[in-house]
């Protein structure tokens, strides 16, 4: 099992630019997340989904946007990149029910220049 | 929104010493404590997860105890070894079954 994936490792956009981050889980969660972990923050949420074809935001969604087409899929977009939206972006995965453990990717770390 | 504080924010022990943080959570809309450990350049990794007041969990030389009448949980590591050095991260589980994560205590354990 890979667990939770996350890509690309690493991008540098320019301001206005947009892209995509794509998180994949094979454990057959049903909730997935997306965080942003900025330094002394923590890790704040961006947006989640409780299932395939379901999204919800989180504490800090502006500027971005999300979707789950596939359940193993996560999709996080970034329309117009802005330079406060550098960060590392780590994506996670859950059962519903139980403990609701989160399992992390390994993160994305994006520079908007 | 919940607000969950850590503290201390850094702490630097030498090996074999015993040590502890707090985790401050809102007991209200209250469903799960959570703890993970976060190396540098690795993913945060669960320790425990907790919900009932009292709860005990213990893994090796570290444990937690959780207390949601007032709000706080300790997380205990004895003995401590330099590849206890990490991030320990709380999360409060609410009913939304969102987690509210703290800004993390990082740990440094000294040979």
């Amino acid at each position: 099992n890979a667990g939770v994936t996350q890509t690309p490792k690493f991008r540098v956009l320019k301001t206005g630019q947009s892209m995509t981050l794509l998180c994949a889980q094979d454990m057959n969660h049903e909730y997935m997340y997306w965080y942003r972990q900025d330094p002394g923050m923590g890790l704040r949420l961006i947006h989640y989904s409780v299932g395939e074809g379901t999204t919800a935001k989180g504490e800090v969604p502006d500027g971005y946007n999300v979707s789950r087409l596939k359940k193993q899929n996560f999709l996080l977009g970034l329309e117009s990149a802005a330079p406060s939206q550098t960060s590392v972006y780590f994506c996670a995965s859950s059962y519903a029910g139980g403990s609701y453990e989160q399992y992390f990717g390994p993160g994305t770390r994006l520079t908007v220049t | 929104i919940l607000n969950v504080e850590q503290s201390p924010q850094s702490l630097h022990v030498q090996e074999g010493d015993s040590t502890n943080f707090t985790c401050s959570f809102p007991s209200s809309n209250f469903y799960a404590l959570h703890w993970y450990r976060w190396e540098t350049a690795k993913s945060p990794e669960a320790l425990f997860v907790m919900t009932l007041n009292g709860d005990e969990k213990k893994k090796g030389r570290i444990s937690a105890t959780l207390n949601t009448k007032e709000g706080y949980s300790y997380l205990y590591i004895k003995g401590s070894q330099p590849e206890d050095s990490a991030t320990y991260l709380c999360a409060s589980l609410g009913v939304a079954r969102q987690l509210t994560f703290g800004s993390g205590t990082q740990l440094t354990v000294l040979p």
